[in-house]
């Protein structure tokens, strides 16, 4: 399979408690790129991370990614009830499409 | 901002009908993609669309699936002949360049009876 995999699948926190998302995938990348999903929406696009990059932020949003461990993690900090959403890696390939993982549902409990 | 919108947001159809999804992409994006997410399951990458050609389709995207870009506005999905499992979410996507972020519609829910 082309996809990443999402761990865990499910994700319940208490708000203003960090939370940590991992990706694996399979083949060589081009980027890789976090998104997010709120139940029944379209999905948005939070951070993408070059494969010669190894982390980046935004807010309070931290990506890694380790190509040698084909692994990308995606740690929310300081987590918030809105947060509370599927959040998906999708990796890049060479054919410059995005294949999504199968998602991290994450619960923040006010 | 400008968004990507599509249309219908729920479609109900018989089986063997043909269903046409409309999407309008952002006006300056040039790369056009259809996904669909069956409910609660992964996200399924099914066409992409550069320059009015197929650039890559997935083994979902069979005979049945067309897609066209037959103005410069409009981006559709069309499904010939519906069978039970083709009811899912269908998400359109667009993009100013390859590889790059992805702004997707809020998707059509597609439900064949």
């Amino acid at each position: 399979s082309q996809q990443g995999e999402e761990d865990p699948q499910a994700l319940s926190i208490q708000e203003g408690e960090n939370a940590t998302m991992n990706c694996s995938y399979k083949t060589s990348i081009n980027n890789l790129q976090w998104y997010r999903q709120n139940s029944g929406r379209g999905l948005v696009h939070l951070i993408l991370i070059r494969s010669n990059e190894r982390e980046k932020h935004s807010g309070r949003l931290r990506v890694t990614l380790d190509t040698s461990k084909k692994s990308s993690s995606l740690l929310i900090t300081a987590s918030r009830a809105a947060d509370t959403a599927s959040y998906f890696c999708a990796t890049v390939l060479q054919a410059n499409n995005l294949f999504f993982g199968t998602g991290t549902r994450l619960t923040v409990i006010p | 901002e400008p968004e990507v919108t599509q249309t219908p947001s729920h479609q109900v159809t018989q089986m063997g009908q043909e269903v046409i999804l409309r999407c309008v992409p952002i006006s300056n994006h040039l790369y056009f993609y259809w996904y669909r997410q069956i409910l609660g399951q992964k996200v399924e990458f099914l066409v992409s669309f550069y320059n009015n050609e197929i650039s890559e389709k997935s083994e979902i995207f069979d005979d049945q699936f067309s897609v066209e870009r037959p103005d410069g506005s409009n981006f559709t999905l069309k499904i010939r002949s519906t069978k039970l499992e083709d009811s899912a979410m269908y998400f359109c996507a667009s993009s100013t360049g390859r590889a790059g972020e992805l702004f997707f519609g809020e998707g059509s829910r597609l439900t064949v009876l």
